[in-house]
């Protein structure tokens, strides 16, 4: 059964960077079929999708244009794990972030199929 | 990239047929066959519903299907049941390798 544990503090300055960090139990972040994203929600944007990392020979990631020169999806093949660093962060950025996992297969499926808990993180100062 | 739309609410008695639609364009809901519908309760984390616009994950009723016609996707669930209200939310790869959601439904069972 696969599960997604995810840890990060809750409370963030403004400007400094929000880090979180997604465990995976029964799969592996080298898998060379699944992606592992991650997904936020607030009441004003409603659920976005972040960006993804996943192993196909090599390490790829995809960015959501709305973040893409603030973020850093990065795996942790040592601790089966990944980890999302967003910068510069502002008030806007206060949301439920998720870890979440596409299981693909023979290729992406672009669907979420197992999810984190869920961190509710607040920018502050 | 713009949030896929969707209406705010829909409702429907026990028993009977709702369908939500999610409406994008052609570089996202309608140029790929990669629609998928999630179901969220108030405090939880999203359950994927439907992938591929119309597949079904092992443990989902099958009183939930989808379809899509041209840049418009549609979830539609038969025999409502009080544990179907919820928040629905359908999401869509797009031609920029990234991924859309829409701005979520709210379904009330009467």
């Amino acid at each position: 059964q696969v599960q997604l544990q995810q840890s990060g503090p809750g409370l963030v300055k403004p400007s400094q960077t929000l880090s979180l960090t997604c465990a995976i139990s029964g799969d592996s972040v080298s898998s060379n079929s699944a992606a592992w994203n991650w997904i936020r929600q607030s009441p004003s944007r409603g659920l976005e999708w972040l960006g993804r990392t996943y192993y196909r020979s090599k390490w790829y990631n995809d960015y959501a244009v709305s973040v893409k020169s603030r973020i850093t999806i990065n795996p942790d093949t040592s601790k089966n794990q990944f980890s999302l660093q967003l910068n510069s962060v502002t008030p806007e950025d206060t949301a439920v972030y998720y870890c979440a996992r596409d299981p693909g297969g023979s290729y992406l499926r672009f669907a979420f199929d197992i999810w984190g808990q869920g961190t509710m993180v607040t920018v502050s100062s | 990239q713009s949030a896929l739309t969707q209406p705010a609410s829909v409702s429907g008695s026990p028993g009977q047929s709702i369908t939500i639609s999610c409406t994008g364009t052609s570089s996202d809901v309608g140029g790929y066959n990669y629609v998928s519908w999630y179901q969220q309760h108030p405090g939880k984390a999203p359950k994927l519903m439907i992938y591929e616009v119309s597949n079904r994950p092992s443990g989902v009723p099958d009183r939930f299907s989808g379809s899509k016609s041209g840049n418009t996707a549609s979830l539609t669930i038969s025999g409502l049941q009080a544990e179907d209200e919820a928040d629905y939310y359908c999401s869509s790869y797009t031609s920029s390798s990234t991924q859309v959601f829409g701005g979520g439904t709210k379904l009330t069972v009467l």
